[in-house]
């Protein structure tokens, strides 16, 4: 099974500022990583997949990068709207399909 | 306008047996593999099974293997789980989700409390 962990576990940041979000794989799922958004009482929403591209309607803040192991979302500029936990999820070698710990993103 | 609406879920008692279904609309379902996703409460997303456009091929978390069963039937654009011998751990909101390079589109979720 491969293993995603995600850090930060908490960021805290203020509108406007860039938020840099990690995560890191236990072997290489080449760029088989998708990145969702969840804010509370709802559910997820896909943001990137295939580590970089960006899923229909995403604003053009959210960006993804990395492969093999090592991947990052970044917001570019925070939104008050961008408050929320943030999941990254393989599809490399399945089953299990598995998702990160999460990262929240709070909006001072 | 693509819609995944989930429903049958409540309170079991553990041993239990529940039938989640998910209609989806708006897009040709019998294209697309299908997820069953869920979240317990104040934690993180747990995939839970997989089934081809056919439902021939499932797959199944192994906190789940044994006890719950995917299927659908493309006729009536429909997913189920059906969950057998339920513990207290199976207690989370149940997403149907579709698949499509990731989990593209998601349903509201369904809550399944298993509790005496």
């Amino acid at each position: 099974e491969i293993v995603l962990t995600q850090s930060p576990a908490t960021l805290s940041l203020s509108p406007g500022e860039r938020a840099t979000l990690s995560c890191r794989a236990s072997h290489s799922v080449s760029s088989y990583l998708a990145w969702y958004q969840q804010k509370p009482g709802q559910a997820p929403r896909l943001l990137i997949y295939d580590a970089s591209n960006r899923a229909t309607g995403i604003p053009a803040r959210f960006s993804g990068s990395g492969s093999g192991t090592d991947f990052t979302l970044t917001i570019s500029s925070l939104e008050p709207e961008d408050s929320a936990v943030y999941y990254c999820q393989q599809r490399r070698s399945w089953p299990p399909l598995t998702f990160g710990g999460g990262t929240k993103v709070e909006i001072k | 306008e693509v819609q995944l609406l989930e429903s049958g879920g409540g309170l079991v008692q553990p041993g239990g047996s529940l039938r989640l279904s998910c209609a989806a609309s708006g897009f040709s379902f019998n294209n697309y593999p299908m997820n069953w996703v869920r979240q317990a409460p104040g934690k993180g997303l747990e995939w839970v099974s997989y089934i081809n456009t056919a439902g021939t091929a499932m797959y199944y978390a192994d906190s789940v293997k044994g006890r719950f069963t995917i299927s659908r039937d493309n006729a009536m654009n429909s997913l189920y789980l059906q969950m057998d011998s339920l513990r207290d751990e199976d207690t989370a909101v149940y997403y149907c989700a579709r698949h499509e390079s990731g989990f593209d589109f998601w349903g509201q979720g369904v809550l399944v409390t298993v509790s005496s």
